[in-house]
């Protein structure tokens, strides 16, 4: 079965800390995404990336950061943590064939984190 | 860029009766719309998706319609069952550029007893 796998499913973090949120997909995808998911604002994308050291920003790039040094992982880096980032974080992969298909997105379960 | 609306945000229906969700595009390239089921806790999950050569695609108790020319296409839930709580979005995209797919804010349907 294939999986994306995020690392942890709940954090808390302080305001000023540097927060890593990790993403691993099994698939072989060359495309990793990553959102915000908030009540009543849906799947904001954050940030993407097709291709390992790539990186694109999304609609809201703003405080955070993007690391994709292999294929399979795509972290993501709130540089400065703030209480407005307190959301659920979901990473995203897709294969660029797969989606010519039709195929869609992989999901992980995503990250809750609270910034206090 | 594509636009996605999805109606309504949130729907309650009776156990057993029929649910509907649906969603405008902006962009008249788009060819691929997937819809997305999150359950509680979950990360959402593809459920049925349609390609704009097909007008109609069934998978059990689940329907998508597409109607190109207005750009609507929409989710149909029949005999409702406990299990279909959850959130639903739609999306759009144009599969032969490998767009990025483009997510509507979701529907949050309620299954009543």
């Amino acid at each position: 079965d294939v999986k994306v796998t995020q690392s942890s499913r709940y954090l808390v973090k302080r305001t000023g800390e540097k927060v890593f949120l990790e993403c691993v997909q099994d698939m072989d995808h060359e495309n990793m995404f990553w959102y915000r998911q908030d009540p009543g604002l849906g799947l904001r994308l954050i940030y993407f990336s097709y291709d390992v050291k790539m990186k694109e920003k999304g609609d809201i790039p703003e405080g955070y950061s993007v690391s994709r040094e292999k294929k399979e992982r795509f972290s993501l880096i709130l540089e400065s943590a703030s209480t407005n980032q307190t959301s659920m974080y979901l990473c995203a992969s897709s294969s660029t064939f797969r989606a010519r298909a039709g195929h869609g997105y992989t999901f992980g379960s995503g990250t809750r984190l609270t910034v206090v | 860029g594509e636009n996605v609306e999805q109606h309504p945000s949130t729907l309650s229906v009776q156990e057993g009766d029929s649910a509907v969700i649906k969603c405008t595009y902006s962009d008249s390239a788009s060819n691929y719309f997937p819809w997305y089921k999150q359950e509680l806790g979950k990360g959402p999950q593809l459920i049925i998706d349609i390609r704009s050569n097909v007008g109609e695609k069934k998978d059990q108790r689940i329907a998508v319609t597409l109607n190109k020319t207005a750009k609507h296409f929409s989710l149909h839930i029949t005999e409702t069952q406990p299990e279909d709580s959850a959130v639903y979005f739609c999306a759009a995209s144009n599969a032969n550029r490998d767009d990025k797919i483009i997510f509507g804010k979701g529907t949050r349907l309620h299954i009543l007893p």
